[in-house]
């Protein structure tokens, strides 16, 4: 059973626009959201993470927006640039299981 | 600050064969758990590891098993590797296994399996 489901699956966008990445979870568990960036070759690296007490929290070009009742969550990249482009994850943890449950990823390209 | 050391970066083993894999937590932290990238299944969750002790488990076979030693770093062990063990095998480490604790990610091991 997958528990956090993650669209779209890749993602082209022109430099300068705006990247969107949605993100939707089923265990009303969950207490903490954070989206991770991952670049070839490399591990993810946390982005940004958003607690459930809070509907909208931004960090730079980026933005997450969630929404309890619709147990949905997206994150929002502002002026996208190349450097931007690499595989993001939207995951999930709380409860009694902290381990994080992550969404399939979405590979983000941005073209110059 | 040093971040997750994993080692090796890059192995390849024959199928039937069993393989160790190392992780070396950032400083002071004492929960550790083991991740499968493949990119079929995504992230997939193996263990953690939080003081010694295996606190959750994910649903692998019981080829695959772990230990964490009294001074946070973690080894992970797959026996009678198969083919679809081929993956990127990430250690992630953080202060404590509580929800909301950043989780930080080393650079992986990756796994071929022949």
């Amino acid at each position: 059973q997958q528990q956090v489901k993650q669209s779209p699956q890749s993602l082209i966008v022109q430099k300068g626009g705006i990247s969107i990445i949605n993100c939707a979870y089923e265990n009303t568990a969950f207490d903490y959201f954070p989206w991770y960036q991952q670049f070839p070759g490399k591990g993810p690296a946390l982005l940004i993470a958003i607690r459930p007490d809070v509907s909208e929290k931004k960090e730079g070009r980026f933005t997450i927006s969630f929404n309890k009742s619709a147990k949905q969550f997206s994150l929002h990249i502002m002026d996208s640039q190349p450097g931007d482009s690499a595989t993001y994850f939207c995951a999930a943890s709380g409860g009694s299981n902290y381990k994080l449950t992550f969404g399939k990823g979405t590979l983000l390209t941005v073209n110059p | 600050k040093a971040g997750v050391t994993q080692t090796p970066r890059y192995l390849i083993k024959t199928r039937g064969q069993q393989v160790t894999l190392s992780c070396s937590p950032i400083s002071g932290h004492r929960s550790v758990s083991w991740y499968q990238q493949t990119p079929g299944q995504g992230l997939q969750f193996l263990f953690e590891y939080f003081s010694e002790t295996q606190r959750n488990k994910g649903n692998f076979p019981g080829r695959f098993s772990g230990r964490q030693f009294s001074n946070s770093r973690s080894e992970m062990n797959v026996s009678t590797l198969e083919l679809g063990d081929s993956a990127l095998y990430l250690c992630a480490s953080s202060l404590a296994p509580v929800s909301g604790n950043t989780i930080y990610f080393g650079e992986g091991s990756w796994l071929t399996v022949v």
